[in-house]
């Protein structure tokens, strides 16, 4: 079962420009994280936010998360081809149940 | 390189076949995680394993199980194949079931003729 639901599913964008992800989700969470995954590839940690933080930044990632509209948003900014690639999010609900993800928002980035 | 190592990589197998995947987590993790990512279903989480102990159930079927051993590595069999269960075969680890990231395998591609 899904727990995020990524928006959009698809993004096509210019090298230089910053990009928005939308997360929501349905239950209380412990954490939420962003991953990405390049094709066909195994998934790789971009950055975890607690549900008592609403901003964090990792590089050119900044993650939001408002839990009183169980919502997330990943920016990327200043992207480049290199960030082509799947981005999902994920939750990991209170009771430390496991990390349930969304189905993905595809990023393209073109030069 | 995530230090999760999954094997096989590939594999192609008929329909009402049994495999074995295997994982390796991260050295020091006790979690271990697998999930199935197809087109149409996204990443769906199959089950959780922590120091040998199952601990999450998720969206896996009766044909299939899975275990973690004293040395923690996890194997998730898959009995009876259809079809439908080609797919690619995630394992995941962390340190701890909360509050930590988790770290992929490269997955095993399971192709069902």
């Amino acid at each position: 079962s899904q727990q995020g639901e990524e928006d959009p599913q698809a993004l096509s964008i210019q090298e230089g420009e910053n990009a928005t992800m939308n997360c929501s989700y349905k239950t209380s969470i412990n954490n939420l994280q962003w991953y990405r995954q390049n094709s066909g590839r195994g998934l790789v940690h971009l950055i975890l936010i607690r549900s008592n933080e609403r901003e964090k930044h990792s590089g050119r990632l900044r993650v939001t998360l408002d839990t009183s509209k169980k919502s997330s948003s990943l920016l990327i900014t200043a992207s480049r081809a290199a960030d082509t690639a799947s981005y999902f999010c994920a939750t990991l609900g209170q009771a430390g149940t496991a990390l349930i993800f969304g189905k993905g928002t595809t990023l393209s980035v073109s030069s | 390189d995530s230090g999760v190592t999954q094997t096989p990589k590939h594999l192609i197998t008929a329909t009402g076949q049994r495999v074995t995947l295997r994982c390796s987590p991260r050295s020091g993790d006790l979690s271990v995680y697998w999930y199935q990512q197809s087109l149409d279903q996204g990443l769906q989480f199959l089950i959780q394993y922590y120091n040998g102990e199952e601990r999450a159930k998720g969206n896996i079927l009766e044909r299939f199980s899975a275990q973690q051993f004293p040395d923690l590595h996890s194997e998730l069999n898959l009995s009876s194949l259809e079809l439908g269960d080609s797919a690619l075969y995630f394992c995941a680890s962390s340190s701890s079931p909360v509050d930590t990231e988790a770290f992929f395998g490269q997955g095993t591609r399971l192709t069902v003729v």
